[in-house]
C-alpha cells in the first residue's frame, strides 16, 4: 500500500520550456503532498506543500511564479517549472501524506530528473 | 535554530550490525522519521517513533530518546544491498518536517 506514483521520470528540454511534473497518489488520499528538490550528494529541501483544495506553502527562497503548484483533487498534485533554465536542473521529488496533521509518514514518488539544456 | 545531526559517512562489513545515531534540536517534538534513499532514486520509509523506546521492524530497528534529542536505526545482518543514505526527520510542533543531511551507509564485503 501507500504507493505514489510521479511522471515523467526524466526530462530534458531546452532553456524556457515549461515543464510539468505529475504526481499521484494510487492507493490512498494525499490530503497533504510535498514538492522536494535534491541537488547530487545533497540532502532533500522542501519547496513547498500543498493541502488539496488548498495554495500551495512555499517555503522561503522558493518563486512562486516559477513553480506553480496544483493540488486540485485528493489524489493528484502537480509541479510546473516555468520557463525552466540550467540552473533549474535538479532531482524533484513528491511526497504524499494521508493526513494533514502529519502523524502519516511522508511516502514519495520515485523522482523527476530534470535536465535544462 | 532547528538542527538534526547526524554521521556524514559510516562504512560496515557485510553481515555485522551497524547504529545510525541521529540527535536533534528542534522547536518541538512530534515524532522522528527513518529513511532509506538509494543513490538515485526516491527516499523510502522505514520506521517513525513518536515515544521513547525501540521500534523493531524486521533486520531495522528505530530507538528514540526524547529527553535526549536522541534516536539511532540499527541494521542488523547487513546485506550488499543496504548501502545507501538514510535520512533522519523530525517533525517539530508546527508539524513541519525537518531533514538531516543523511548519512552514507557503505558495506563491504
Amino acid at each position: 500500500g501507500a504507493v505514489v506514483s510521479q511522471h515523467p521520470s526524466w526530462v530534458i528540454c531546452k532553456s524556457g520550456t515549461s515543464v510539468k511534473i505529475e504526481c499521484r497518489s494510487l492507493d490512498f488520499q494525499a490530503t497533504t503532498m510535498f514538492w522536494y528538490r535534491q541537488f547530487p550528494k545533497q540532502s532533500l529541501m522542501l519547496m513547498a506543500t500543498s493541502n488539496e483544495g488548498s495554495k500551495a506553502t512555499y517555503e522561503q527562497g522558493v518563486e512562486k511564479d516559477k513553480f506553480l503548484i496544483n493540488h486540485a483533487s485528493l489524489t493528484l498534485s502537480t509541479l510546473t517549472v516555468t520557463s525552466a533554465h540550467p540552473e533549474d536542473s535538479s532531482f524533484y521529488i513528491c511526497s504524499a501524506s494521508s493526513d494533514r496533521a502529519g502523524n502519516q509518514p511522508q511516502h514519495f514518488g520515485d523522482g523527476t530528473r530534470l535536465s535544462i539544456l | 535554530g532547528q538542527n538534526i545531526d547526524q554521521p556524514t559517512e559510516m562504512t560496515a562489513t557485510e553481515g555485522a550490525i551497524v547504529q545510525i545515531n541521529c540527535t536533534y534540536q528542534t522547536s518541538g517534538f512530534n515524532g522522528l522519521f527513518w529513511y532509506q534513499q538509494h543513490a538515485g532514486e526516491a527516499p523510502t520509509f522505514l520506521s517513525y517513533n513518536v515515544l521513547d523506546g525501540l521500534e523493531e521492524k524486521g533486520r531495522f530497528s528505530s530507538f528514540l530518546s526524547r529527553s535526549k534529542g536522541y534516536s539511532y536505526l540499527l541494521l542488523k545482518e547487513l546485506q550488499m544491498k543496504d548501502s545507501a543514505s538514510y535520512l533522519c526527520a523530525v517533525r517539530d510542533s508546527n508539524y513541519q518536517l525537518i531533514w538531516g543531511a543523511g548519512t552514507k551507509l557503505i558495506i563491504k564485503p
